[in-house]
Formats: C-alpha cells, sequence, structure tokens
C-alpha cells in the first residue's frame, strides 16, 4: 500500500531557505519524484531520488533516506514565483510496472 | 516535441450526464495514468495503462467511471452517471521506459479537465 504525510501548509519570506519534508510507505519502493504544481497549472518534475543522500539542482534540492521512509525538498533564495504546492510522489514497482503515487501536497505561500 | 494533449479543458455538465475525457499521450510513450485532483483528497491514481492495456483500475471510484486506451495515441474517461462529488481537474498523464525496469521514468502531465457537475 501507500502512505504519504507531509505538511498542508508553509509560509517562508522571500530570500529565505524552506524544507519541506515528506515520510512514506510504499510497497516495492524504488525512488522518489518531487513535482511543483501552481494553481491552475500541472504538476511539473523538478527532482527524482533513488539513491540515500542529497541531490542538488540549483536554487532546489532533495535529500531521500531509505531506511527511514524520508525526503525533504529544500528551496534556497527563495523568489515570489516559488509560491506553489509540492507534492511528494514515492515511486513503487510491482509486477513489472511502475506505480506512482502523490502525496496531497504542500502549498507554500512566499512573502516579501 | 507536444506534450499531453487534453480535451475537453473545462466543462460544466448537469447530474445525471455522461461526462467523456479524452487523452493524447505524448508519442512513444508507453504508459498513461488518469489522476484526478481535489482540494480534500488531493492527486489520486484512478488508473494506468501499460502498452494500451489496462494495469490497475484500484483507484477508479465506483462503476459510473471506466477508461479506454484502444490505440497508443488515445484514451477516453467516461463518468456514467455523473454526480456532484465527481467535480475535480481530471489528469491525464504519460511517462516512457527507459533502462533498468524503468525505474523513474518522468511522468509527464497534461494541463486537465476541469470538471463541474451542477
Amino acid at each position: 500500500g501507500q502512505n504519504i504525510d507531509q505538511p498542508t501548509e508553509m509560509t517562508a519570506t522571500e530570500g529565505a531557505i524552506v524544507q519541506i519534508n515528506c515520510t512514506y510507505q510504499t510497497s516495492g519502493f524504488n525512488g522518489l519524484f518531487w513535482y511543483q504544481q501552481h494553481a491552475g497549472e500541472a504538476p511539473t518534475f523538478l527532482s527524482y531520488n533513488v539513491l540515500d543522500g542529497l541531490e542538488e539542482k540549483g536554487r532546489f534540492s532533495s535529500f531521500l533516506s531509505r531506511s527511514k521512509g524520508y525526503s525533504y525538498l529544500l528551496l534556497k533564495e527563495l523568489q515570489m514565483k516559488d509560491s506553489a504546492s509540492y507534492l511528494c510522489a514515492p515511486e513503487g514497482y510491482s509486477g513489472g510496472y511502475q506505480k506512482v503515487t502523490f502525496g496531497t501536497g504542500t502549498k507554500l505561500q512566499v512573502i516579501p | 516535441d507536444a506534450g499531453v494533449i487534453q480535451s475537453p479543458r473545462h466543462e460544466v455538465t448537469e447530474m445525471g450526464q455522461e461526462v467523456t475525457l479524452r487523452c493524447k499521450p505524448i508519442s512513444g510513450h508507453d504508459y498513461l495514468f488518469w489522476y484526478r485532483q481535489t482540494m480534500m483528497r488531493g492527486l489520486e491514481l484512478l488508473i494506468y495503462f501499460n502498452n494500451n492495456v489496462p494495469i490497475d483500475d484500484s483507484g477508479m471510484p465506483e462503476d459510473r467511471f471506466s477508461a479506454k486506451m484502444p490505440n497508443a495515441s488515445f484514451s477516453t474517461l467516461k463518468i456514467q452517471p455523473s454526480e456532484p462529488r465527481d467535480s475535480a481537474v481530471y489528469f491525464c498523464a504519460s511517462s516512457l521506459i527507459l533502462g533498468d525496469e524503468g525505474i523513474g521514468n518522468t511522468i509527464y502531465f497534461g494541463e486537465g479537465s476541469w470538471l463541474t457537475v451542477v
């Protein structure tokens, strides 16, 4: 089965750093995606982690601990355009097929 | 390259009517997903296909919902009869399996079909 937990909402100040946590329990776990979704738009890919550790990509970094069922997304030098929902999505693999399940998302508001 | 294309973008219908949502995946992709998004439940996986074959429909809420994929470039999600609680954004998405058993293949979403049932 799938069980994903992330905060519902967060607020942070422009220029600051924010960390969005996600815990999960996923059958046949392979790796974990983070997606960004602006209001009224489709989700778009941010990152994918399969190995433990931190993956850095510009202002965004994503961390994974497979043994703890834990991930976080780190956003640095926040900009107003970073106001969006961030979706944690663990990937399971069962019977030869990929299955990605999304959390309810964390709505981030960046304030001046 | 064109992304995932969905139609209609917006639909308002009366309770009891049939609703058909359409999707054209990215050319060459072999997975197709239908998701539903609401404020209360977030993004839920309804059903997904691999090479046009339904793999897992355990997320389909009830018999009023059905999905088909007659060929690699087209899929439909049908609701009959529709109810107000079906009001949501319905996303179609696709991905391509590459490499080691398809691990970590990015899912690309369409713009969504915004459904309102009154």
